[in-house]
């Protein structure tokens, strides 16, 4: 079983729908959650990080973790043709302060149609 | 607002020469990072580098590998003997802790390494 686990896409969906990303993962170990947009053959951007499980809001962007079911999600609201990219969850044990190694998902294709 | 930087974009090399990749952190950062993405797959750890040392490496990080910071300011990958297979884009990251156990992560645009 991977470590971690996103189903690649592509999603496409219309101007202002209401977007789901999800991962799961194996490793009960993980406790940071993050998310990176990347947009083609460009550096992972950072969107959203949380720690342990709960909600977390930024503008147009909601991160969820539920460390039960071992489950992440990122929601996107009223998407716009600029939030087209591949979105990539990424995990890590948060053992230390400092050089953790971040696990990423194989990332989601998403795509915005006007 | 400070990014992360990573000459060259683009390196082209011959099966067996030595590259080095060369990034320059955020400047207030004190841990740095190589991970790398072969087309169509997901980004990989390589190391993790804090106070002139490697803190964590992966079982990709063999013996080929080399990191350095050679000044105040850049951070570098060496690949001795480049394989076919290390064809990938490389990205250099860097964080400053955030709290007691976790620290964030910005990454650099990266380096698209070719190897023939």
């Amino acid at each position: 079983q991977k470590e971690v686990e996103q189903d690649p896409g592509p999603l496409s969906v219309p101007e202002g729908a209401i977007v789901s990303l999800n991962c799961t993962y194996s490793n009960s170990a993980f406790q940071y959650f993050m998310w990176y947009r990347q947009y083609s053959r460009k550096g992972p951007e950072l969107l959203m990080y949380t720690y342990s499980s709960g909600n977390k809001e930024d503008g147009r962007f909601t991160a969820q973790v539920d460390k039960s079911s071992k489950y992440i999600s990122l929601f996107i609201r009223d998407s716009q043709p600029s939030d087209s990219a591949t979105y990539l969850c990424a995990m890590s044990k948060g053992v230390t302060g400092g050089g953790n190694k971040l696990t990423f998902g194989t990332g989601t294709q998403l795509k915005v149609e006007l | 607002e400070p990014e992360v930087t990573q000459t060259p974009s683009h390196q082209v090399t011959q099966m067996g020469q030595e590259v080095i990749l060369r990034c320059v952190p955020i400047s207030n950062h004190l841990y740095f990072y190589w991970y790398r993405q072969i087309l169509g797959q997901k980004v990989e750890f390589l190391v993790s580098f804090y106070n002139n040392e490697i803190s964590e490496k992966s079982e990709i990080f063999d013996d080929q590998f080399s990191v350095e910071r050679p000044d105040g300011s850049n951070f570098t990958l060496k690949i001795r003997s480049t394989k076919l297979e290390d064809s990938a884009m490389y990205f250099c990251a860097s964080s400053v802790p955030q709290g007691i156990s976790t620290d964030t992560q910005y990454f650099g645009p990266g380096t698209r390494l070719t190897v023939l």
